[in-house]
């Protein structure tokens, strides 16, 4: 149990477009889900958490009408990127966690903006 | 400031070594400790966990961590390495009344036959 997906796991759009990565919990409700960024060869920088109902909460330094999040159900967690740029390409990473200290991490989304 | 610090970034081995990968960590109040496996092209898995009790812990795969606090540390071991333990190892650290991890640099391990 507790599988979480992403999809897409893969997506290339070009500059200024917007692009959504959904995140869902596939067999258990998610009482937080978590959106992290993964740079080569780096380790994962928490994004922001997100809890079912309400607005996520943005680590410092990330834009948050920049990085959308949505998280409308217990089973599913949005995040868009709007107005896209190449600095924006990297490996985006979703967990979800039923509220016990452990958190099931997703498979990510490679995003490339060209 | 909360930071995790692993110090190898890359470690080879052979088959049959022993690993320890080493994991410090900067963290006010209650902590638990993490250590996560990402095999190449897959998602992060969790190899073990540290919440409270005995600071010996044994995780899958005959992985084990022991958190000593006086070092702020938590270093993962593993007897005798496979070639199936390529992977990429973090160190994660969280605690409290939140579930926010923050990760380590992560650990390449390579292990040859």
């Amino acid at each position: 149990g507790a599988v979480v997906s992403q999809h897409p796991s893969w997506v290339i759009c070009k500059s200024g477009t917007s692009v959504k990565i959904e995140c869902r919990s596939l067999d258990f409700q998610a009482t937080t889900m978590f959106w992290y960024r993964q740079f080569p060869k780096q380790s994962l920088m928490l994004m922001a958490t997100s809890n079912e109902g309400s607005k996520a909460t943005y680590e410092q330094g990330v834009e948050k009408d920049k990085f959308l999040i949505n998280h409308a159900s217990l089973t599913l967690s949005t995040l868009t990127v709007t107005s896209a740029h190449p600095e924006d390409s990297s490996f985006y990473i979703c967990s979800a966690s039923k509220g016990e200290d452990e958190q099931y991490f997703g498979p990510g989304t490679r995003l490339t903006v060209t | 400031a909360q930071s995790v610090s692993q110090h190898n970034h890359h470690v080879i081995l052979s088959e049959a070594a022993s690993l320890e990968l080493g994991c410090n960590y900067s963290y006010g109040g209650t902590v638990n400790l993490f250590w996560y496996v990402q095999y190449p092209g897959q998602h992060l898995q969790l190899l073990l966990k540290y919440f409270s009790g005995d600071p010996l812990v044994k995780g899958i795969k005959g992985f084990e961590a022991e958190f000593i606090k006086s070092k702020f540390s938590f270093n993962l071991r593993k007897p005798s390495v496979q070639w199936s333990d390529t992977a990429e190892y973090f160190c994660a650290v969280g605690g409290g009344n939140t579930d926010k991890l923050i990760f380590g640099t992560g650990t390449r391990l390579q292990v040859f036959p």
